[in-house]
């Protein structure tokens, strides 16, 4: 059972608009939250984090928005760049004693389209 | 940010070969992991450490081994490949200096049984 869920594979946008991934969780133990980058052939690269006591956390470009009542977060890319084309993970992960663990979501596919 | 490597970057081997993917990292962190991946797929954990002479199984069973005599490197062997093992395999490292544990990603090992 996936406690961590993208539910959208692939999301194609023009080159300058805002592109928006979404996650869902379903445990209610995971407090904080992270989004990676993915090239093919690549290892993830870290992008943004986001703790439980948040609903927003913003680094350049790159905003992830936290709703815990819905168990929902996105991360918003704005303005899209050619080079954000990428598979993007979410995970989670629970700041319990002695865990350390994350949760990956399947990955959602970003074109940005020149 | 980790600096994190692993060798080899691609490998090709037959059935029954005995194989070893090596995975160093110059930060100091005491966790490491071995995550296994699949197109399409979220990271599955196989194996981590929270320091030298700790090493537990993850979610995901796996048939290799690995271990941790120093703290920079959590090599991971294969002792009898499968076409099944085929794969990306990616290492990490995490730091959790702030309170948070965020994982690092070294490059990744594209394994090809035949």
């Amino acid at each position: 059972d996936q406690q961590v869920k993208q539910n959208s594979p692939s999301l194609s946008v023009q080159e300058g608009r805002i592109s928006i991934l979404n996650c869902d969780y379903t445990n209610s133990m995971f407090d904080y939250f992270l989004w990676y980058k993915k090239y093919p052939a690549e290892g993830p690269t870290f992008l943004i984090s986001i703790s439980s006591i948040k609903d927003k956390n913003e680094d350049g470009r790159f905003t992830v928005f936290l709703n815990k009542s819905a168990k929902h977060l996105s991360l918003h890319i704005v303005p899209s760049q050619p080079g954000d084309s990428a598979v993007y993970f979410c995970a989670a992960g629970y700041s319990g004693a002695g865990s350390y663990q994350l949760t990956f979501g399947k990955g959602t596919k970003l074109s940005v389209i020149p | 940010e980790a600096d994190i490597y692993q060798t080899p970057r691609y490998l090709v081997i037959g059935t029954g070969k005995k194989i070893t993917l090596e995975c160093s990292q110059t930060m100091g962190h005491d966790k490491m992991y071995w995550y296994q991946q699949d197109p399409g797929m979220e990271l599955h954990l196989i194996h981590y450490s929270y320091g030298v002479n700790s090493t537990e199984k993850g979610d995901l069973s796996s048939e290799s081994t690995v271990s941790r005599i120093r703290t920079e490197h959590f090599p991971l062997t294969l002792e009898s490949a499968r076409p099944s093992h085929t794969s990306q395999y990616l290492c990490a490292s995490s730091d959790s200096t702030r309170g948070r544990e965020t994982q690092y990603f070294g490059p990744g090992t594209r394994l090809l049984v035949l």
